[in-house]
C-alpha cells in the first residue's frame, strides 16, 4: 500500500474548467509538499503545507492542508493548457529533508 | 546562485553493461544529495542519499550503488545493468536547513 494515495491518476480536461487533486493517507505529517513536474524534468516544488487547516494560495492554485494533517488538495481555478503537468505530493521523513516520500501522481491535461 | 547538473541525459546501455551517472551541485557546501528513480513518470522513489563526503545511506534494496567522492558530487552506478533498471533518474539536493529540495534535469536510462 501506498503510504499518500493521490487521485485521480489522470485528469483530461478543457481551457477554463476547474479542477481538484487530492492527496490522502491515513498518517498524520508534520508537512506536506506539492510539486509539479513537465516531461523529461525534475519536480519543481510549488508550495510547502505545515499547519492543520492551512490555506495557500499561488495565482490561481489554492492548496489546502487538512485539519487532522493527513490529507490535502490542490485546486486550479480556471485551467491553461501552460498547467499540463504531472502534479505530485510527497512527505519528509526522518532528519534530511531531502528524503521524501511521494505519491504516485495527478497526471493533468489541459486541452486549449 | 546554486546548480545542479547531472549527465548524461539519456543513455542506452545493454544488460549486463556497467552504468555510471554524475550529477554536482555549485555554489554551495556541504550539501545533502539525493538519488530518486522514477519509473513510467510516476511517483519518484528514493534510492540513496548522502549526507557528506564517504557516507552513503541505500533506501531500498537493489542493482545500483551510490557513492560521493567529493563535497559536490554524487555517483550512481552499476556494475552489470538489468532490465528492470531502466527509468528516470533524479539527482537532487537540499542545504541541510531550510525546507526546500532541489532537482536535477533527469538522466534517461533505457536497458536493452
Amino acid at each position: 500500500t501506498q503510504l499518500l494515495e493521490q487521485s485521480p491518476q489522470f485528469l483530461s480536461i478543457q481551457e477554463g474548467e476547474n479542477l481538484t487533486v487530492y492527496c490522502n493517507s491515513s498518517s498524520v505529517f508534520s508537512s506536506l509538499q506539492w510539486y509539479r513536474q513537465e516531461p523529461g524534468e525534475g519536480p519543481v516544488l510549488l508550495v510547502t503545507v505545515v499547519t492543520g487547516g492551512e490555506v495557500k494560495k499561488l495565482k490561481r492554485l489554492t492548496f489546502q492542508f487538512g485539519d487532522a494533517r493527513k490529507d490535502s488538495s490542490l485546486h486550479i481555478t480556471a485551467a491553461q493548457p501552460g498547467d499540463t503537468g504531472l502534479y505530485l505530493c510527497a512527505v519528509a521523513g526522518g532528519t534530511s529533508y531531502g528524503k521524501l516520500t511521494f505519491g504516485q501522481g495527478t497526471i493533468l491535461t489541459v486541452h486549449p | 546562485s546554486q546548480t545542479i547538473h547531472q549527465w548524461p541525459a539519456t543513455l542506452v546501455q545493454p544488460v549486463g553493461s556497467p552504468l555510471s551517472l554524475e550529477c554536482t551541485v555549485e555554489g554551495t557546501s556541504n550539501p545533502n544529495l539525493y538519488w530518486y528513480r522514477q519509473a513510467a513518470g510516476r511517483g519518484l522513489q528514493l534510492l540513496f542519499y548522502s549526507v557528506g563526503i564517504g557516507q552513503i545511506s541505500s533506501e531500498v534494496p537493489q542493482n545500483l550503488s551510490a557513492s560521493r567522492p567529493q563535497d559536490r558530487q554524487f555517483i550512481l552506478s552499476s556494475k552489470k545493468l538489468l532490465l528492470s533498471d531502466s527509468g528516470f533518474y533524479l539527482c537532487a539536493w537540499d542545504p541541510g536547513s531550510g525546507n526546500t529540495i532541489y532537482f536535477g534535469e533527469g538522466s534517461w536510462l533505457t536497458v536493452v
